[in-house]
């Protein structure tokens, strides 16, 4: 059994640009839930994917936006990136019963 | 909507010495409680969960946290550190409903010193 993987580990870019981050989720989970997590605060949750629908979102700007694909893995879009989006953005995947998800080693995204 | 509080942000403490990690939740319906620790760059990992059952719950690696439902709090305790302990450890509280999101505190950063 596979864990989460995320693509890429790091990622540099400067204001203005658009970003895709990837994400695989665990073999059998259906729900892929993407988090923000800024230097020194714990995660922020951005919004999770559910059956390759959007199943929730925090308070995160349309210009964050995510896919979730047949096989349950799941992009992450930023377009028009700011300065304050430099963090580690982390996915997790979920399917069971209790809610417990599962995270990937996220990437670190430096906008410059 | 839930809320997670982590009282201390940073807590130094000499190796073989006992440690408290604080949280305190707020929620008006029924929680999860889970406890994550992050090695430097790296993600999450579970450390321990409550979900229902026994307040008490426990780590294979000799951690334990307590559910006080009226105190809202879930203190993570290890009776005797490691250095292989420093870590960022994160309390986390999602609804008891299925595959709502996880709301985070902010982290308390667990330094034990040799």
């Amino acid at each position: 059994e596979t864990g989460v993987t995320q693509s890429p580990t790091h990622l540099i870019k400067t204001r203005g640009q658009q970003v895709t981050l990837r994400c695989s989720s665990q073999s059998g989970h259906n729900t892929v839930s993407w988090y923000q997590q800024a230097l020194g605060q714990g995660p922020q949750f951005i919004f999770q994917y559910y059956r390759e629908e959007e199943n929730g979102r925090g308070n995160f700007p349309p210009r964050f936006s995510g896919l979730q694909f047949p096989n349950y893995s799941s992009e992450l879009n930023v377009n028009a990136l700011e300065l304050d989006d430099s963090a580690l953005y982390l996915c997790a995947s979920s399917g069971g019963l209790h809610n417990e998800q599962f995270f990937g080693p996220g990437t670190r995204l430096t906008v410059l | 909507a839930q809320s997670v509080t982590q009282l201390d942000s940073q807590v130094p403490v000499f190796e073989e010495a006992p440690v408290e990690l604080r949280c305190n939740y707020s929620s008006s319906v029924s929680v999860y409680l889970f406890w994550y620790v992050q090695y430097p760059n790296q993600g999450l990992q579970l450390l321990l969960k409550y979900l229902s059952g026994s307040t008490l719950v426990e780590s294979i690696n000799g951690f334990e946290a307590e559910f006080n439902k009226s105190q809202t709090s879930f203190h993570l305790r290890k009776p005797s550190v490691h250095i292989s302990d420093t870590a960022e450890y994160f309390c986390a509280v999602s609804e008891a409903d299925g595959n709502t999101p996880l709301v985070f505190g902010k982290g308390t950063r667990l330094s034990v010193i040799a």
